[in-house]
């Protein structure tokens, strides 16, 4: 079954700092795999995802993330947070058995950036 | 880019009601459609996937008679929590998938429905 953890329930930075909120993949096959964000009583806004090609992906807002397949990691990174940037950040891998539709999501991260 | 709207945004209900929340594609046609529910704190867990024309596929757990979906055109399903209890109040999102430039199918979310059941 694919899933992915997000072993961090928050992640609290100074702005200006860079920030990583980590996410680790368990997938058979090639991983799809996609960072959504959601605000205050909103849906989830699609951040960046990973099909194939360079490890590193850049999304919106800034955003970022590197897959590494030996570590079945996808962390979500950007250079210089903003206090604007405070979310509760998803992490998500597309189940390939449901024609890639289904999404499977991490327990999320919440990320405080404090001015 | 593809809009998916939720209605309404917010709803109190008492126990016992029955209540409808409908998820639209704006902009472009759907014939499938994935309704999430989100505890606090707590990431979100598909209920079920909403097909055009026919019935509705509920992920297990999800009791088929308390929610009842209904995907009545290519792009609008509608989500009913029945005999609504307290323990039903969540926050309810829709999903839906669309092709942008010939690529992959990329799940594009409505805002959510924010339901309290007193």
């Amino acid at each position: 079954a694919q899933s992915v953890a997000q072993p961090e329930d928050q992640v609290n930075v100074a702005e200006g700092n860079p920030l990583t909120v980590k996410c680790t993949y368990s997938v058979s096959g090639n991983p799809y795999l996609f960072w959504y964000v959601q605000y205050p009583n909103r849906g989830l806004q699609f951040l960046l995802k990973y099909i194939t090609g360079d490890n590193l992906v850049k999304g919106s807002y800034g955003f970022e993330a590197e897959f590494n397949k030996s570590q079945t990691s996808f962390h979500l990174k950007k250079p210089s947070a903003l206090v604007s940037d405070s979310a509760l950040y998803f992490c998500a891998v597309r189940d390939p058995n449901t024609g890639f539709q289904k999404l499977v999501f991490g327990t999320g991260t919440r990320l405080l950036v404090s001015p | 880019g593809a809009v998916v709207s939720q209605h309404p945004s917010r709803v109190i209900c008492k126990s016992g009601t029955s209540v409808k929340i409908e998820c639209r594609s704006l902009d472009f046609q759907a014939t499938t459609m994935f309704w999430y529910r989100q505890f606090p704190k707590k990431s979100l867990m598909l209920m079920a996937t909403s097909n055009e024309g026919s019935k509705a596929t509920y992920e297990q757990g999800v009791e088929k008679d308390k929610f009842l979906i209904n995907h009545a055109s290519l792009t609008l399903s509608t989500l009913t929590v029945t005999s609504a209890h307290p323990e039903d109040s969540s926050f309810y999102i829709c999903s839906a998938p669309a092709r942008r430039a010939g690529g992959p199918p990329e799940q594009y979310f409505g805002p959510g429905t924010r339901l309290t059941v007193t």
